[in-house]
């Protein structure tokens, strides 16, 4: 069974422009979770979407947001880039009831740098 | 105060011993909790998730939850230099569904 998949893995960007990332879940995972993981933040959850409704978002500016497809694709997108913004990026996806369970999985991320 | 709390170590211990990895979170409506590895330059991965209080074993990893004083643990028994990694706690908050907080993670490290 394919993992989570997350495109692109690795991009540099510059201040000021945007950026959108996507992600593949586990075949017949309905729930797609963002994450920004940074050296001094850590782990913090951007959103999550379940059956193309996002039921659940972090403390993240406007800037940052994200849509899911019919197909559990998911895509979140950064506008007007900070410097701040330089992250790893996951994407999770989740066998999730209507309730959620917390277990994730995770793909392997997109590394995102602002210059 | 940080809603989830780890000592971020490392935690160094010889190969062969218990490692003990510690978690408190701050509130007290969460409801489920979860353990996650995360090896350098890779992805977490869910190695235990715990929901009522207690003991919780699968094979050298031991979970525990304590509501009451607010604290979930690890347990590594018979620890082998591929356990070397950052344990991430995650909690749910009272809302649900899938929105984990993080703890900043445990450093441990298994030496031979």
């Amino acid at each position: 069974k394919a993992g989570v998949t997350q495109t692109p893995r690795y991009l540099i960007k510059t201040r000021g422009q945007q950026v959108t990332l996507s992600c593949s879940p586990i075949s017949g995972h309905r729930s797609v979770s963002w994450y920004q993981q940074t050296p001094g933040q850590g782990l913090q959850f951007l959103f999550e979407y379940f059956s193309e409704t996002q039921r659940n978002k972090g403390n993240f500016p406007g800037r940052f947001s994200g849509r899911q497809f019919s197909n559990s694709r998911s895509e979140m997108n950064v506008s007007t880039l900070e410097l701040g913004d330089s992250a790893l990026y996951l994407c999770a996806s989740s066998l999730s009831r209507s309730s959620g369970s917390g277990e994730l999985f995770f793909g392997e991320g997109s590394r995102l740098t602002v210059l | 105060q940080k809603e989830v709390e780890q000592n971020s170590g490392p935690l160094s211990v010889p190969e062969g011993a218990i490692a003990s990895l510690n978690c408190t979170y701050s509130d007290r409506g969460s409801q489920s909790f979860f353990w996650y590895r995360q090896y350098s330059g890779k992805s977490p991965e869910l190695i235990m998730s715990i929901y009522s209080n207690g003991d919780k074993e699968d094979g050298r990893f031991t979970a525990q939850l304590n509501k009451a004083s607010q604290y979930v643990s690890l347990l590594i028994r018979d620890s082998q230099p591929s356990d070397s990694a950052t344990y991430l706690c995650a909690v749910t908050l009272p809302e649900g569904y899938n929105k984990l907080i993080f703890g900043a993670g445990t450093r441990l490290a298994v030496h031979p």
